[in-house]
Protein backbone atom coordinates (compact mmCIF):
# COMPACT_ATOMS: atom_id res chain seq x y z
CA UNK A 1 0.00 0.00 0.00
CA UNK A 2 1.03 3.90 -0.04
CA UNK A 3 3.37 4.77 2.39
CA UNK A 4 4.59 8.59 3.39
CA UNK A 5 7.27 8.72 5.09
CA UNK A 6 9.04 12.05 6.63
CA UNK A 7 12.71 13.19 7.88
CA UNK A 8 13.82 14.26 10.16
CA UNK A 9 11.64 12.42 13.03
CA UNK A 10 12.78 15.25 15.53
CA UNK A 11 14.54 18.89 14.90
CA UNK A 12 15.45 20.92 18.00
CA UNK A 13 17.03 24.79 16.44
CA UNK A 14 17.59 27.69 18.38
CA UNK A 15 15.51 30.67 17.30
CA UNK A 16 16.10 32.17 14.42
CA UNK A 17 17.98 29.12 12.54
CA UNK A 18 16.19 27.97 9.67
CA UNK A 19 14.10 24.48 9.64
CA UNK A 20 13.37 21.81 6.57
CA UNK A 21 11.06 19.05 6.88
CA UNK A 22 11.21 16.20 3.93
CA UNK A 23 8.05 14.06 3.28
CA UNK A 24 8.34 11.20 0.38
CA UNK A 25 5.48 9.21 -0.99
CA UNK A 26 5.99 5.28 -2.48
CA UNK A 27 3.57 6.40 -5.16
CA UNK A 28 2.49 9.75 -7.04
CA UNK A 29 0.64 11.49 -4.99
CA UNK A 30 -2.94 13.50 -6.53
CA UNK A 31 -2.34 16.60 -3.99
CA UNK A 32 -0.44 17.07 -0.94
CA UNK A 33 -1.68 18.56 2.10
CA UNK A 34 0.39 20.21 5.37
CA UNK A 35 -0.97 19.68 8.85
CA UNK A 36 0.67 21.14 12.60
CA UNK A 37 -0.06 20.22 15.14
CA UNK A 38 0.48 21.84 18.66
CA UNK A 39 1.56 19.71 22.01
CA UNK A 40 -2.08 18.93 23.68
CA UNK A 41 -4.03 20.16 19.91
CA UNK A 42 -5.64 18.79 16.87
CA UNK A 43 -4.15 18.89 13.93
CA UNK A 44 -4.42 22.36 11.75
CA UNK A 45 -4.35 22.86 8.00
CA UNK A 46 -1.21 24.67 6.37
CA UNK A 47 -1.63 24.33 2.53
CA UNK A 48 -2.40 22.06 0.20
CA UNK A 49 0.08 21.50 -3.46
CA UNK A 50 -1.53 20.21 -6.23
CA UNK A 51 0.80 20.52 -9.38
CA UNK A 52 4.08 19.22 -10.43
CA UNK A 53 6.81 21.38 -9.18
CA UNK A 54 4.36 23.67 -7.51
CA UNK A 55 6.07 26.10 -4.40
CA UNK A 56 3.64 27.99 -2.15
CA UNK A 57 4.68 30.75 0.73
CA UNK A 58 3.33 31.45 4.08
CA UNK A 59 5.43 34.36 5.18
CA UNK A 60 8.26 32.44 7.14
CA UNK A 61 7.16 29.00 5.73
CA UNK A 62 7.55 27.73 2.14
CA UNK A 63 6.22 24.42 0.75
CA UNK A 64 7.04 22.62 -2.36
CA UNK A 65 6.22 19.55 -4.37
CA UNK A 66 7.97 17.66 -6.26
CA UNK A 67 7.99 17.39 -10.02
CA UNK A 68 6.85 13.60 -10.23
CA UNK A 69 4.70 14.55 -7.21
CA UNK A 70 6.31 12.06 -4.91
CA UNK A 71 7.85 14.29 -2.23
CA UNK A 72 7.15 17.97 -0.85
CA UNK A 73 9.20 19.70 1.73
CA UNK A 74 8.50 22.15 4.12
CA UNK A 75 10.83 24.94 4.87
CA UNK A 76 10.63 27.68 8.02
CA UNK A 77 12.94 30.60 7.78
CA UNK A 78 14.00 32.15 11.00
CA UNK A 79 12.15 29.93 13.41
CA UNK A 80 10.32 31.16 16.41
CA UNK A 81 9.15 29.70 19.28
CA UNK A 82 5.49 29.79 18.10
CA UNK A 83 6.43 27.39 15.53
CA UNK A 84 6.81 24.42 18.30
CA UNK A 85 4.59 21.36 17.54
CA UNK A 86 4.92 18.56 14.77
CA UNK A 87 4.12 18.91 10.78
CA UNK A 88 2.34 16.35 9.04
CA UNK A 89 2.23 15.84 5.25
CA UNK A 90 -0.34 14.10 4.23
CA UNK A 91 -1.48 12.96 0.88
CA UNK A 92 -4.24 11.08 -1.83
CA UNK A 93 -2.90 8.82 -3.92
CA UNK A 94 -3.44 8.94 -7.92
CA UNK A 95 -4.90 5.78 -8.32
CA UNK A 96 -7.69 5.84 -5.69
CA UNK A 97 -5.34 4.82 -2.62
CA UNK A 98 -6.16 6.20 0.72
CA UNK A 99 -5.59 9.02 2.13
CA UNK A 100 -2.30 8.91 4.31
CA UNK A 101 -0.83 10.85 6.89
CA UNK A 102 3.29 10.91 7.48
CA UNK A 103 4.63 10.09 10.64
CA UNK A 104 5.75 13.70 11.15
CA UNK A 105 8.08 15.54 12.22
CA UNK A 106 8.72 17.65 15.87
CA UNK A 107 10.12 20.62 15.91
CA UNK A 108 11.64 22.38 19.02
CA UNK A 109 12.48 25.94 19.06
CA UNK A 110 14.63 26.65 22.22
CA UNK A 111 14.68 30.49 22.88
CA UNK B 1 -13.79 26.98 8.14
CA UNK B 2 -16.57 25.18 10.33
CA UNK B 3 -16.72 24.78 14.10
CA UNK B 4 -16.18 20.62 15.01
CA UNK B 5 -17.61 19.90 18.26
CA UNK B 6 -16.53 16.52 19.87
CA UNK B 7 -17.97 14.95 22.77
CA UNK B 8 -16.61 13.45 25.25
CA UNK B 9 -13.56 15.49 25.48
CA UNK B 10 -11.62 12.85 27.48
CA UNK B 11 -12.69 9.30 28.97
CA UNK B 12 -11.44 6.47 31.28
CA UNK B 13 -13.53 3.61 30.47
CA UNK B 14 -13.43 -0.45 32.14
CA UNK B 15 -12.00 -3.16 29.66
CA UNK B 16 -14.84 -4.89 27.59
CA UNK B 17 -17.44 -1.84 27.45
CA UNK B 18 -18.18 0.51 24.68
CA UNK B 19 -17.89 3.86 23.95
CA UNK B 20 -19.69 6.66 21.83
CA UNK B 21 -17.77 9.55 20.59
CA UNK B 22 -20.09 12.07 18.90
CA UNK B 23 -18.99 15.08 16.32
CA UNK B 24 -21.15 18.12 15.50
CA UNK B 25 -20.54 20.54 12.66
CA UNK B 26 -22.04 23.76 12.47
CA UNK B 27 -22.66 23.47 8.49
CA UNK B 28 -23.60 20.74 6.57
CA UNK B 29 -20.74 18.73 5.07
CA UNK B 30 -20.04 16.11 2.96
CA UNK B 31 -17.17 14.29 3.66
CA UNK B 32 -16.52 13.25 7.53
CA UNK B 33 -13.60 11.03 8.53
CA UNK B 34 -12.84 9.38 11.52
CA UNK B 35 -9.25 8.75 12.81
CA UNK B 36 -7.04 7.55 15.80
CA UNK B 37 -3.72 9.04 16.84
CA UNK B 38 -2.22 7.30 19.40
CA UNK B 39 -0.12 9.12 21.69
CA UNK B 40 3.53 10.42 20.39
CA UNK B 41 2.40 8.77 16.67
CA UNK B 42 0.49 10.34 13.23
CA UNK B 43 -3.04 9.64 12.62
CA UNK B 44 -4.57 6.91 11.08
CA UNK B 45 -7.72 6.95 8.94
CA UNK B 46 -10.56 4.44 11.12
CA UNK B 47 -13.66 5.11 7.77
CA UNK B 48 -15.23 7.52 6.19
CA UNK B 49 -18.37 8.26 7.31
CA UNK B 50 -21.46 8.56 4.70
CA UNK B 51 -24.61 10.09 5.21
CA UNK B 52 -27.66 7.78 4.18
CA UNK B 53 -24.89 4.85 4.01
CA UNK B 54 -22.39 2.30 5.47
CA UNK B 55 -18.99 3.56 6.56
CA UNK B 56 -16.15 2.81 4.50
CA UNK B 57 -13.62 1.42 6.29
CA UNK B 58 -10.31 1.66 5.90
CA UNK B 59 -7.84 -1.77 6.20
CA UNK B 60 -7.48 -3.04 9.43
CA UNK B 61 -10.61 -1.19 10.97
CA UNK B 62 -14.22 -3.32 10.73
CA UNK B 63 -17.55 -2.03 11.49
CA UNK B 64 -18.02 -4.69 14.40
CA UNK B 65 -15.21 -2.90 16.27
CA UNK B 66 -16.12 0.23 14.92
CA UNK B 67 -19.42 1.35 14.30
CA UNK B 68 -20.06 4.43 12.61
CA UNK B 69 -23.33 6.01 12.45
CA UNK B 70 -23.89 9.06 10.26
CA UNK B 71 -27.79 10.35 10.20
CA UNK B 72 -27.17 13.77 8.67
CA UNK B 73 -24.90 15.99 6.93
CA UNK B 74 -23.77 17.62 10.09
CA UNK B 75 -23.62 14.82 13.10
CA UNK B 76 -21.52 11.30 13.18
CA UNK B 77 -20.79 9.00 16.04
CA UNK B 78 -17.65 6.76 16.11
CA UNK B 79 -18.50 3.58 18.72
CA UNK B 80 -15.48 1.79 20.22
CA UNK B 81 -16.71 -1.89 21.02
CA UNK B 82 -15.41 -4.08 23.50
CA UNK B 83 -12.81 -2.30 24.61
CA UNK B 84 -9.11 -3.51 25.32
CA UNK B 85 -6.10 -0.72 26.83
CA UNK B 86 -5.01 -1.37 23.09
CA UNK B 87 -7.69 1.08 21.95
CA UNK B 88 -6.41 3.79 24.36
CA UNK B 89 -5.97 6.58 22.06
CA UNK B 90 -7.41 9.71 20.73
CA UNK B 91 -10.28 9.98 18.61
CA UNK B 92 -10.55 12.61 16.23
CA UNK B 93 -13.33 13.35 13.24
CA UNK B 94 -12.88 15.47 10.64
CA UNK B 95 -14.85 17.77 7.92
CA UNK B 96 -13.17 18.40 4.32
CA UNK B 97 -15.33 21.24 3.28
CA UNK B 98 -14.71 21.49 0.03
CA UNK B 99 -15.09 17.74 -1.50
CA UNK B 100 -13.35 14.43 -0.97
CA UNK B 101 -9.79 14.88 -1.48
CA UNK B 102 -9.35 18.89 -0.04
CA UNK B 103 -8.23 19.82 2.81
CA UNK B 104 -9.59 18.73 6.25
CA UNK B 105 -10.68 20.26 9.65
CA UNK B 106 -10.18 18.85 12.81
CA UNK B 107 -12.07 18.56 15.81
CA UNK B 108 -10.68 18.73 19.22
CA UNK B 109 -10.27 14.91 19.53
CA UNK B 110 -11.06 12.50 22.25
CA UNK B 111 -8.58 11.14 24.62
CA UNK B 112 -9.80 7.43 25.64
CA UNK B 113 -7.94 5.34 27.88
CA UNK B 114 -9.08 1.91 28.97
CA UNK B 115 -8.11 0.07 32.03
Amino acid sequence: GQQVMQIPQYQHVQEGEDFTTYCNSSTTLSNIQWYKQRPGGHPVFLIQLVKSGEVKKQKRLTFQFGEAKKNSSLHITATQTTDVGTYFCAGWGVYGQNFVFGPGTRLSVLP
Amino acid sequence: SAVISQKPSRDICQRGTSLTIQCQVDSQVTMMFWYRQQPGQSLTLIATANQGSEATYESGFVIDKFPISRPNLTFSTLTVSNMSPEDSSIYLCSVALAGERQPQHFGDGTRLSIL
